[in-house]
């Protein structure tokens, strides 16, 4: 149990154009998810959380309106980047949480280049 | 803020046994969580400690002592597939269940 998918798994852009990335809950319902992104050789960098129904709440630095979230369903939530640029290349990852449990359930992340 | 401090990098050799430190900040805290993340793949829950004390799961373990503000992963009879990096995440009441990420502890098994 407890499967979240990504889509795609990975995604050549070019400069200026937007990428749609979801994240799916397969098996519960995911009442926040969370929008992560990682360089090499570092940690996860939390983007954004977002609860199904309300405005994602953004992470200090993080632009909102280059990096949209919709969490339009308790088992899907979308990450659009828009206008990207090459310093947006990087790997993007969601994870999903059920009621009160702070444990996360991980997708298995979206490997964005943009040319 | 609720920092998170746990070693870049370690290494070990080929069935030995090694332990990963991990510091946190004790207000409002809840849990703390370990992660393994292979290169270019997503974190693996690994550990859930809520509680004083040690958890045991095959080959690896988990401590933490909430009054300390300390935990640590135990990986025993270590294997080349455990070269990966290692997330300790802290959950805070006060952080909409956000997860505190650590800067990950890169283990580097060697024959």
């Amino acid at each position: 149990g407890a499967v979240v998918s990504q889509h795609p798994s990975w995604v050549i852009c070019k400069s200026g154009t937007s990428v749609k990335i979801e994240c799916r809950s397969l098996d519960f319902q995911a009442t926040t998810m969370f929008w992560y992104r990682q360089f090499p050789k570092q940690s996860l960098m939390l983007m954004a959380t977002s609860n199904e129904g309300s405005k994602a709440t953004y992470e200090q630095g993080v632009e909102k309106d280059k990096f949209l979230i919709n969490h339009a369903s308790l088992t899907l939530s979308t990450l659009t980047v828009t206008s990207a640029h090459p310093e947006d290349s990087s790997f993007y990852i969601c994870s999903a949480r059920s009621g009160g449990s702070y444990e996360q359930y991980f997708g298995p992340g979206t490997r964005l280049t943009v040319t | 803020g609720q920092n998170i401090d746990q070693p870049t990098e370690m290494t070990a050799t080929e069935g030995a046994i090694v332990q990963i430190n991990c510091t946190y900040q004790t207000s409002g805290f809840n849990g703390l969580f370990w992660y393994q993340q292979h290169a270019g793949e997503a974190p693996t829950f690994l550990s859930y400690n809520v509680l004083d004390g040690l958890e045991e799961k095959g080959r690896f373990s988990s401590f933490l002592s909430r009054s300390k503000g300390y935990s640590y992963l135990l990986l025993k009879e270590l294997q080349m597939k455990d070269s990966a990096s290692y997330l300790c995440a802290g959950g805070y009441y006060n952080q909409g269940g956000k997860l505190i990420f650590g800067q990950g502890t890169e283990l580097s098994v060697k024959p």
